[in-house]
């Protein structure tokens, strides 16, 4: 059984600090994954995606791999009210189109 | 910029009554998914579907529910006699070429009374 696990949270964070996200998965033969920012009530987002170990920036966010560990993470820098959400990590095996989702970490970001 | 629609936003049914869902995925897109969020839960994947038919498809997707590309845009999603559990929000995803990104549609809200 393929599992990704992310602590629900809620993260409450100041506005303007670093947020960062953690989510850990099951399966070794996962390759691909994939952050994604929620907002109540609303679908999925695709934040970033990363395959290789190591980090990967894209303006405020960095994604981070551990394929040793099976730990991704997200960090959010100079985080803002409107970064509060739920947080979605999912990952996805090699020769699979279907990725597994976890349950989400909901963000707070206060003034 | 492109995106997958969905209608209708909200879908109100009674129970025993089949519905259906549809989606338009993004035009270049060849794989396509159903998943549904239950109110609070993670998000569970149901179907895929390319090259017109289904690649594969979880433990949730039993006899009651079908999948279809009628034509070449719209992808839909029946559920023949829903139940009260199948309230949920059915999101429709496209997987961009290269099997990269996958985007999601704005949802329907599926509520059985």
């Amino acid at each position: 059984q393929k599992e990704v696990e992310q602590n629900s949270g809620p993260l409450s964070v100041p506005e303007g600090a670093i947020a960062s996200l953690n989510c850990t998965y099951s399966d070794r033969g996962s390759q691909s994954f994939f952050w994604y920012r929620q907002y109540s009530g609303k679908s999925p987002e695709l934040i970033m995606f990363i395959y290789s170990n190591g980090d990967k920036e894209d303006g405020r966010f960095t994604a981070q791999l551990n394929k040793a560990s099976q730990y991704v993470s997200l960090l959010i820098r100079d985080s803002q009210p409107s970064d509060s959400a739920t947080y979605l990590c999912a990952a996805r095996s090699g020769g699979s189109y279907i990725p597994t989702f976890g349950r989400g970490t909901s963000l707070i970001v206060h003034p | 910029e492109p995106e997958v629609t969905q209608t209708p936003s909200h879908q109100v049914t009674q129970m025993g009554q089949e519905v259906i869902l549809r989606c338009v995925p993004i035009s270049n897109h060849l794989y396509f998914y159903w998943y549904r969020q239950i109110l609070g839960q993670k998000v569970e994947f149901l179907v895929s579907f390319y090259n017109n038919e289904i690649s594969e498809k979880s433990e949730i997707f039993d006899d009651q529910f079908s999948v279809e590309r009628p034509d070449g845009s719209n992808f839909t999603l029946k559920i023949r006699s829903t139940k009260l559990e199948d309230s949920a929000m059915y999101f429709c995803a496209s997987l961009a070429p290269g099997g990269g990104e996958q985007y999601f549609g704005p949802g329907t809200r599926l509520t059985v009374t």
